[in-house]
């Protein structure tokens, strides 16, 4: 069975930074393009960012570039986003997703983690 | 990239049919035949069950289907039962191996 597992949200202050990682299992981690996507209170999903499979190329959403940076360790099945610069609008459950089709459609989702930004 | 609009809510009763629509542009729904849908339970992750524009992944009732028409795309669920009662999220690939997404429709089961 094909599973991500999303860790690192917490409460920081505006400006900080943290780490999210999404460790997969149960298949060839090398082998896909992986993505980031939010979802802030009561809000719908919101796309972050994206890898492809050997973390040669990388997008972001104009509203995270710069701040956000999305990398990949496939030794260790791992995916990870860093981010910066934290404001109180970057609050949100995220979710790494595999992409199928590059970015066509997404499956499976992990159960994401929660990042609150507020002093 | 602007985000698909979806119908807040939407409701039927036991047995019933839904039809969820999502409208984008020609920039992406209206462009390719990639569009998806996602079911989303409170507190859960969302869970593929339309990609493709009308495909099911394995294991989803065939209760579910989707199509699209120009710009707009639909998720039409028959046969309504308790457990379809959740939020319902559309996607579309938007090029540049970017998609966009809809802002969620709650679908409340009578």
């Amino acid at each position: 069975e094909v599973q991500l597992v999303e860790s690192g949200g917490d409460l920081v202050q505006p400006g900080g930074s943290l780490r999210l990682s999404c460790a997969a299992t149960g298949l060839t981690f090398s082998s896909y393009w992986m993505h980031w996507v939010r979802q802030a209170p009561g809000k719908g999903l919101v796309w972050v960012s994206r890898i492809n499979s050997d973390g040669s190329t990388t997008s972001y959403a104009d509203s995270v570039k710069g701040r956000f940076t999305i990398t990949r360790d496939n030794a260790k099945n791992t995916l990870y986003l860093q981010m910066n610069s934290l404001r109180a609008d970057d609050t949100a459950v995220y979710y790494c997703a595999r992409a199928l089709k590059f970015a066509r459609w997404f499956d499976p989702w992990g159960q994401g983690t929660l990042v609150t930004v507020s002093s | 990239q602007s985000a698909l609009t979806q119908p807040r809510s939407v409701s039927g009763s036991p047995g019933q049919s839904v039809t969820i629509s999502c409208t984008g542009t020609s920039s992406d729904v209206g462009a390719y035949d990639s569009v998806s849908w996602y079911q989303q339970h409170p507190g859960k992750a969302p869970k593929v069950m339309i990609y493709d524009v009308n495909k099911r992944p394995s294991g989803v009732p065939d209760r579910f289907s989707g199509s699209k028409s120009g710009n707009t795309a639909s998720l039409t669920i028959s046969g309504l039962q308790a457990e379809d009662e959740a939020d319902y999220h559309c996607c579309s690939y938007a090029g540049s191996y970017t998609p966009v997404f809809g802002g969620g429709t709650k679908l409340t089961v009578l």
